[in-house]
């Protein structure tokens, strides 16, 4: 029973396009998150967001559009795909109290053409 | 300031060693210390963590080392097995934005590899 899981794990696209990931937790985590991971395996923050409210926006192009429509669900859409935005893409969730452990998802691997 | 240095890049160790990461940070707002592990294909997972109250911290194999005077922290890996090959990742977070999130800034992570 998959904690936090992402689909799809592959994408391959053009540019110019637009493409959507989404992302669901069944650890009743009240907070969900975003991270970018590069070519050299570099973790970056994107989103995060507390129960369906935004938290962290960290100076992401508005091309990316997160949405969480409920505290168990964060997708993420992705306008006019660049060739830079070629990543793994990781959804994590976590709850705030208490231990602060991230859960991560096992990623989408974004490939733009 | 949100910076998390880390190294080395990337580790070689033979079956039975000892593998060493080392971390050092800026912010001294900081309080919370994870190192995750990554394998290929796959997300990142919390191995252990320390908070900066205690000098070391251990679990099995796998110790904290923490010295709050100088900003670093290592992960020690003992009797590194090849099983342990895999990414590791320091990181560091605090109590932020009213205590909504749990960010975390990773350090640029360490590729190891333990030979037979």
């Amino acid at each position: 029973d998959t904690a936090v899981s992402q689909t799809p794990k592959y994408l391959v696209t053009q540019m110019g396009n637009d493409k959507s990931i989404k992302c669901e937790q069944n650890l009743g985590h009240d907070t969900m998150y975003w991270y970018k991971q590069d070519s050299k395996k570099f973790l970056k923050i994107m989103f995060s967001y507390n129960n369906k409210e935004l938290i962290i926006n960290e100076t992401v192009p508005n091309r990316f559009s997160p949405k969480s429509p409920d505290k168990a669900h964060l997708n993420l859409h992705i306008n006019s795909l660049e060739l830079g935005d070629s990543a793994v893409y990781f959804c994590a969730s976590s709850q705030v109290s208490g231990l602060r452990e991230l859960f991560f998802g096992e990623g989408s691997r974004l490939t733009v053409l | 300031q949100q910076q998390v240095k880390q190294s080395p890049q990337s580790l070689i160790v033979q079956k039975g060693g000892i593998s060493i990461i080392n971390c050092a940070y800026e912010n001294t707002a900081f309080d919370y210390f994870p190192w995750y592990q990554q394998f290929p294909g796959k997300g990142p997972a919390l191995l252990i963590a320390i908070r900066p109250d205690v000098s070391e911290k251990k679990e099995g194999r796998f110790t904290i080392s923490f010295n709050k005077s100088a900003k670093q922290f290592s992960l020690h890996i003992m009797d590194s097995q090849p099983g342990d090959s895999a990414t590791y990742f320091c990181a560091a977070s605090m109590r932020d934005y009213g205590g909504a999130t749990n960010k975390l800034i990773f350090g640029t992570g360490t590729l190891l590899a333990v030979q037979p």
